[in-house]
């Protein structure tokens, strides 16, 4: 199995530019779950699917992130448009329990 | 207040020591317990899981303690290798997301 495979691994972008992340979740985990990384605020629960369907996205910070999970084995985050306090590492991981965690290699996103 | 709480470091300890990290979690209805380890640029990856009569896996022992609400991670005879941040996870009845602590950092100096 190749794991939870995240793209792309860093991004630059320009403050105002569209992004988008991109995570394929192990086969058969029916959980993904996205998480941001900062040196401040450590690893934070962003949103979570079950089964595709988004269950809690009481983390995504405003309107401006919004994710997607059209089919079992593909999922989205974007941030339109970005913001330079957007830079940091964006995680995906998916499970089939909560005991299973595994998470891609996550991408690194600049804004400038 | 966090979910989890712990020293963030660092920690920097001789080869051979042993060192110890604490974290502690707010809610009482709390089920899951595990440490992570995370490498520099690297993703989370699950060290062990915590269970309530306390578990050992070589020289990594975790420990639970529900009254006081804390959780401990004993890392004996440190090498090199170890040097990593440690994450305190914590998940509550019900739930199936993680909440993570900040982690401590380790450094194991020759």
């Amino acid at each position: 199995d190749a794991g939870v495979i995240q793209s792309p691994r860093h991004e630059v972008t320009e403050m105002g530019q569209e992004v988008t992340l991109r995570c394929k979740p192990i086969s058969g985990h029916d959980y993904l779950f996205w998480y941001r990384q900062t040196m401040m605020r450590g690893l934070e629960l962003l949103i979570y699917f079950n089964n595709n369907v988004p269950i809690d996205d009481s983390g995504m910070p405003e309107d401006r992130f919004s994710a997607k999970m059209p089919n079992a084995s593909f999922s989205t985050l974007k941030i339109q448009p970005s913001e330079p306090r957007d830079s940091a590492v964006y995680f995906c991981a998916s499970s089939k329990t909560s005991y299973g965690y595994t998470f891609g290699s996550g991408t690194r996103l600049t804004v400038v | 207040r966090k979910e989890v709480e712990q020293d963030p470091g660092p920690f920097n300890v001789p080869e051979g020591a042993t060192v110890a990290f604490n974290c502690t979690y707010s809610n009482s209805a709390s089920q899951s317990f595990f440490w992570y380890r995370q490498d520099c640029r690297k993703e989370p990856k699950l060290l062990m899981s915590v269970y309530s009569s306390g578990n050992e896996d070589g020289r990594f022992t975790a420990q639970l303690n529900r009254a006081s609400q804390y959780i401990s991670l004993l890392i004996r005879d440190s090498k090199l290798s170890d040097s990593a941040t440690y994450l305190c996870v914590v998940t509550s009845t019900g739930a199936n997301n993680l909440f993570f602590g900040t982690g401590t950092r380790l450094t194991v100096i020759p």
